[in-house]
């Protein structure tokens, strides 16, 4: 079984840039996670999509971050423009459940932000 | 006070020993509770997952909840080098729509 899909693995980028993410998830699972994961810190959820909506983008800074998922199957996550303070991982997870349970996770993007 | 507290180590053991990795919780309402593994450069592996209290074992890897005392715990019998990363406990409670509530991981090392 193939795994959750990510590109690119590392990006450097200079403040007020313009960054993309892309994920494929496992195939069948219709839920898809996109964390930030800061160096010493657990994961936080950006947002969480089922299929094509999303369920939970409270953490999002929405002014500055997008994401969608297109025909329910891959994700992207844009940040324009970035700020310093973004410099993380972006994980993305996907699950056969609705509950949370059992996230598969790429390998994540490590974004520098100089 | 963060709702999940976890030690961020870093937990340095010798080959062989049983290591045991800790987290508090602070929301009585958490029914599911999770560990997860994370090696350098990798993104979460899930290790073990529990329903409520008490006891699961999967080969080298036991997870106990006590939700009395909103602590749970992951024991590792017979320790590896390759086990050495680092371990994230996650929670999630129905009311919360399941929302995964992270620990900040703690750093296992195990010397050869």
């Amino acid at each position: 079984e193939a795994g959750v899909a990510q590109s690119p693995r590392y990006k450097i980028i200079e403040k007020r840039q313009s960054v993309a993410f892309w994920c494929n998830p496992i195939s069948g699972h219709a839920t898809l996670y996109w964390y930030q994961q800061i160096l010493g810190q657990g994961p936080k959820l950006l947002i969480q999509f089922q299929n094509n909506g999303v369920v939970d983008d409270s953490q999002l800074p929405k002014d500055r971050f997008s994401a969608e998922r297109l025909k329910g199957v891959d994700s992207t996550l844009k940040i324009q423009p970035a700020k310093l303070e973004d410099s993380a991982v972006y994980l993305c997870a996907s699950s056969f459940f609705t509950t949370n349970e059992k996230l598969f996770f790429g390998s994540g993007t490590q974004l520098s932000v100089l | 006070q963060k709702e999940v507290e976890q030690d961020p180590g870093p937990l340095s053991v010798p080959e062989g020993a049983i290591v045991s990795l800790n987290c508090t919780y602070s929301n009585s309402a958490f029914q599911y509770f999770m560990w997860y593994r994370q090696y350098s450069r990798k993104g979460p592996e899930l290790l073990m997952y529990t329903y409520s209290s008490g006891n699961k074992e999967d080969g080298r890897f036991t997870a106990q909840v006590d939700k009395s005392s909103k602590y749970i715990s992951l024991f590792i019998r017979d320790s590896q080098p390759s086990d050495s990363a680092t371990y994230l406990c996650a929670m999630s409670a129905l009311d919360s729509n399941y929302q995964l509530i992270w620990g900040a991981g703690t750093k296992l090392i195990i010397k050869p």
